[in-house]
C-alpha cells in the first residue's frame, strides 16, 4: 500500500481565498483523522470521521473550516475563506482503531496564507 | 478536559539512553501513544500502552503507570538519526480522540 496520500503538499495562496486539501487513506482503514501542526499550537486535533462518517469536530476551529468524506477512499478539508493565521502544516492521518493505538500519518500540506 | 506535559528539550550523547517523560490528565483513559517526528516530516508511530508496566520494541520503550499519570519513553544506544521531537498522545474520553502533547525536541550529540 502506498500509505495516506496528501495533497497538495504545498499550497501558497492569498487571504479570502478558498483552500481544499485532500486526502487519501490507506486502504481497509476506517478511522480518518485532520490534524493541524503549528508551533505555537503544536499538532491539534481538527475532526475524525469513522466509516465516512464526521464522529468529533469540536477542534474545527471556526465555521470556515469544513470536512468531508463522501467515501472510504477519498476526503477533503476546506478552509473559506482563508486567513493568515491558517498558515500551517495540515496532516491526515488514518488507522483502524481509531485512537487506540497506531495512527498513520500522510506527508502533510504546508499551507501559506499570504 | 485533557492535558498532557513533557519537557520541551533532551540532550545526550551518542550510544546512552534517554528518558523522556509524559505526565497527563484527561477525563475517561484508553492509551498512551508515542510518536517520532523529523524536521519536514510527519508523525510516525512508536509504541501504545494501555496497561501499566513497560513495552519494548529494539532499542524503544515505553512504559505507563496509570495510577501515576504518567508515562516515559526510554531510547537506548542512541544513534544520530535518533534526533527528532518525540510527542506523547492520550487517547481519552470516547476513546478514538487523541490528545497529543507539545512534544520533545531530543539533541544526539557526537
Amino acid at each position: 500500500d502506498a500509505g495516506v496520500i496528501q495533497s497538495p503538499r504545498h499550497e501558497v495562496t492569498e487571504m479570502g481565498q478558498e483552500v481544499t486539501l485532500r486526502c487519501k487513506p490507506i486502504s481497509g482503514h476506517d478511522y480518518l483523522f485532520w490534524y493541524r501542526q503549528t508551533m505555537m499550537r503544536g499538532l491539534e486535533l481538527l475532526i475524525y470521521f469513522n466509516n465516512n462518517v464526521p464522529i468529533d469536530d469540536s477542534g474545527m476551529p471556526e465555521d470556515r473550516f469544513s470536512a468531508k468524506m463522501p467515501n472510504a477512499s477519498f476526503s477533503t478539508l476546506k478552509i473559506q475563506p482563508s486567513e493568515p493565521r491558517d498558515s500551517a502544516v495540515y496532516f491526515c492521518a488514518s488507522s483502524t482503531a481509531g485512537g487506540l493505538g497506531e495512527q498513520f500519518f500522510g506527508p502533510g500540506t504546508r499551507l501559506t496564507v499570504l | 478536559g485533557q492535558s498532557l506535559e513533557q519537557p520541551s528539550e533532551v540532550t545526550a550523547v551518542e550510544g546512552a539512553i534517554v528518558q523522556m517523560n509524559c505526565t497527563y490528565q484527561t477525563s475517561g483513559f484508553y492509551g498512551l501513544s508515542w510518536y517520532q517526528q523529523h524536521d519536514g516530516g510527519a508523525p510516525t508511530f512508536l509504541s501504545y500502552n494501555a496497561l501499566d508496566g513497560l513495552e519494548e520494541t529494539g532499542r524503544f520503550s515505553s512504559f505507563l503507570s496509570r495510577s501515576d499519570s504518567y508515562g516515559y519513553l526510554l531510547l537506548q544506544e542512541l544513534q544520530m538519526k535518533d534526533s527528532a521531537s518525540y510527542f506523547c498522545a492520550v487517547s481519552g474520553t470516547g476513546g478514538f480522540k487523541t490528545i497529543f502533547g507539545a512534544g520533545t525536541r531530543l539533541f544526539v550529540k557526537a
